[in-house]
């Protein structure tokens, strides 16, 4: 049971445009969600988190996006850099649950020249 | 400040034998975590310790997987008899308990069972 879905496994984007990825969460337990990067040959590295009394949290080019109601989150990157290309992985936690962290299956973003 | 530290980077071993992955974390992270992550899927939690304790080893399959964190700090992974399903890049992190979730991740260990 993927409690965790990032739908996409790729996306290709412009250089200078917006890149919008998607995740969609099945536990309603889940109260804390978290972005990570990864490059090839390196371990995720933490982008940006939000917690669920928010509904928006943003830092630099990055902005996160929460609709609880849908259990649907989004990460908009602008504007988009080729360093963007990696791998994208949404992580869900239910605080009560001890900073357990489940992940979706990583959406590939490519950024384009 | 130096992350955390996993060896080795990769691994290629035959069915049946053991093999043990190590990890140091970052100094002064009291908690830490073995994940597996499979090709096209991400990390999944095998093990997390706070300190020497394993507060949560509910994914472990304990039949081949063992894990131990002596001291509070290094760990050490071990699965013995592999098998072809464990292929996998095997991943360390450390954070700190209350730090609101925030891991950081070694480089992983590159596992293939031939």
């Amino acid at each position: 049971d993927q409690q965790v879905k990032q739908n996409s496994p790729s996306l290709s984007v412009q250089e200078g445009r917006i890149s919008i990825l998607n995740c969609d969460y099945t536990n309603s337990m889940f109260d804390y969600f978290l972005w990570y990067k990864k490059y090839p040959a390196e371990g995720p590295t933490f982008l940006i988190s939000i917690s669920s009394i928010k509904d928006k949290n943003e830092d630099g080019r990055f902005t996160v996006f929460l609709n609880k109601s849908a259990k649907h989150l989004s990460l908009h990157i602008v504007p988009s850099q080729p360093g963007d290309s990696a791998v994208y992985f949404c992580a869900a936690s239910a605080v009560r649950g001890a900073q357990k962290l489940v992940f979706g299956q990583g959406t590939r973003l490519t950024i384009n020249p | 400040e130096a992350g955390v530290v996993q060896s080795p980077r990769y691994k290629i071993i035959e069915k049946k034998q053991p093999v043990a992955f190590w990890c140091n974390p970052i100094s002064g992270h009291n908690t830490l975590y073995w994940y597996r992550q499979n090709l096209g899927q991400g990390p999944e939690l095998l093990i997390r310790y706070e300190n020497e304790e394993a507060v949560d080893d509910s994914q472990l399959p304990k039949d081949r997987f063992s894990a131990e964190r002596l001291k509070g700090v290094d760990s050490t992974l071990k699965i013995q008899p592999a098998e072809l399903g464990d292929s996998a890049v095997y991943l360390c992190a450390s954070g700190l308990a209350g730090a609101f979730n925030e891991q950081f991740f070694g480089p992983g260990t590159r596992l293939t069972v031939l």
